[in-house]
């Protein structure tokens, strides 16, 4: 039973390119959360999504910052034009429910060059 | 807002030290609390729980009593293993609207050496 599955581990772009985070929720998981993790900060809530709705973005930059969870297919997190600031470790948790258990993935670490 | 505050690492401890990791929080509410485990190269697994107050959370030898008087949640155990060497972040998820956020503390590095 595969976990919370998230590619790539690493991912560098340079200033002013698209940065596309991929997550697959583990079997049977329809809900799935963002977090970002930035230089010695905790983990901050993104964004969550259900199957092909955005339930709750309030943890979204207003700008450049986009998530999808497509009927078919993993969760995308888009940063487009990426600055120096996005550098970070983005984390994705799916669970089976809102008030269930999260389940986290192992991370995208980003860097911005 | 809700926010966690937990001890500022690294902590280094030799094999069979007690371990303290100290955790504070603040939030409206009634929030559920935990302890979330980062072993190097792995993502974040749910080491320890509690929902009320006076619960205590246990697992893996480790073990945290959620302390409404004085809004804290911290993490002990006995005596540590190298094995238990990792990041462990506390963490808060509210009983309200938004009761799917999970708020994190910044987390603490544990390394045991042998």
């Amino acid at each position: 039973n595969a976990g919370v599955m998230q590619n790539p581990r690493h991912l560098v772009r340079r200033r002013g390119q698209e940065a596309r985070l991929r997550c697959s929720p583990m079997k049977g998981h329809s809900h799935v959360y963002w977090y970002r993790q930035l230089p010695e900060e905790g983990l901050k809530f993104m964004v969550y999504l259900q199957k092909e709705n955005i339930i709750d973005e309030s943890g979204m930059p207003k700008e450049r910052f986009s998530a999808e969870f497509p009927k078919e297919g993993p969760s995308i997190l888009r940063i487009q034009q990426v600055v120096r600031g996005d550098s970070a470790a983005y984390f994705c948790a799916s669970s089976d429910g809102g008030k269930t258990e999260a389940f986290f993935g192992q991370g995208t670490r980003l860097t911005v060059v | 807002g809700d926010s966690v505050t937990q001890m500022e690492g690294p902590v280094t401890l030799s094999e069979e030290a007690f371990l303290t990791i100290n955790c504070t929080y603040t939030a409206t509410g009634y929030p559920s609390l935990f302890w979330y485990v980062q072993y190097p190269g792995e993502g974040l697994q749910l080491l320890l729980k509690a929902t009320k107050a006076d619960d205590k959370g246990s697992n893996k030898g480790f073990e945290a009593t959620y302390r409404k008087e004085t809004t804290s949640f911290h993490l002990e155990k006995g005596s540590v293993q190298v094995s238990d060497s990792a990041v462990y972040f506390c963490a808060l998820r509210n009983s309200g609207g938004s009761n799917y956020k999970l708020a994190f503390g910044k987390g603490t590095l544990l390394t045991v050496n042998p």
